[in-house]
């Protein structure tokens, strides 16, 4: 059974700074991978989607690679600012067709301090 | 404006009661989708829909049900069978083909009263 873990849970850093999300899971043999955020109360926004033949995303200030081998995605927000709060999901999913299931992590809730 | 739009946002039920939370979409979505999220987690898969007038378990069907009668919608109903239903629920849909971005409708809050 695919697991998908997030750490940090929680993190808090100074407006300005880079910093990085991580994402693991455990089995390698995915589909693709998204990061969505998601603010208080609200849905979920996806951020970027990487194929499992790729190795890296970028829109704007947010960079996304992919280590399928490894099982590991990373989330790099350059220069953050305090929009950039909310909470940040990864998820994987397993197969091609659109039953295949999307595999959730619980998510690193961000705060930037201005 | 092309989305998803869910309701009730909030909704109380009283024991033994069933709830129905809507969903539709006008992005000509084939699939659609019912998460299931408590705090500080993930989502869960409920139910999912590829086609009109079918539909799939996920992986915590239990107490749920839905019916796919139109492309648009894809409505939920949370029955007295679900012994835990104080959730936030989101509907999601997206194009069939598994490369293409899901996308989320702002969600809806059940509490059992």
């Amino acid at each position: 059974k695919q697991e998908v873990t997030q750490i940090p849970a929680a993190l808090s850093v100074p407006e300005g700074e880079n910093l990085v999300l991580n994402c693991s899971f455990t089995d390698s043999a995915i589909y693709n991978l998204q990061w969505f955020r998601q603010d208080p109360g609200k849905g979920l926004t996806s951020l970027l989607l990487i194929q499992s033949s790729q190795r890296e995303q970028t829109s704007g200030r947010l960079n996304a690679s992919l280590d399928k081998s490894s099982g590991r995605s990373t989330l790099y927000i350059a220069a953050s600012q305090p929009g950039d709060s909310a909470t940040y999901l990864c998820a994987v999913k397993a197969g091609e067709t659109s039953g295949s299931r999307l595999t959730f992590g619980e998510g690193t809730q961000l705060t930037v301090n201005p | 404006d092309g989305g998803i739009t869910q309701s009730p946002k909030y909704l109380f039920r009283k024991e033994g009661q069933n709830v129905t939370l809507s969903c539709e979409q006008n992005l000509n979505h084939d699939a659609m989708y019912w998460y299931r999220q408590d705090p500080g987690q993930g989502l869960r898969l409920i139910y999912y829909s590829q086609i009109v007038n079918d539909f799939q378990k996920g992986d915590i069907a239990e107490g749920y049900s839905v019916s796919r009668e139109k492309k648009e919608s894809f409505p939920l109903t949370v029955t007295s069978a679900q012994k835990n239903p104080t959730a936030f629920y989101l509907c999601a849909s997206s194009m069939v083909a598994a490369g293409n971005t899901i996308y989320f409708g702002e969600g809806s809050w059940l509490t059992v009263v």
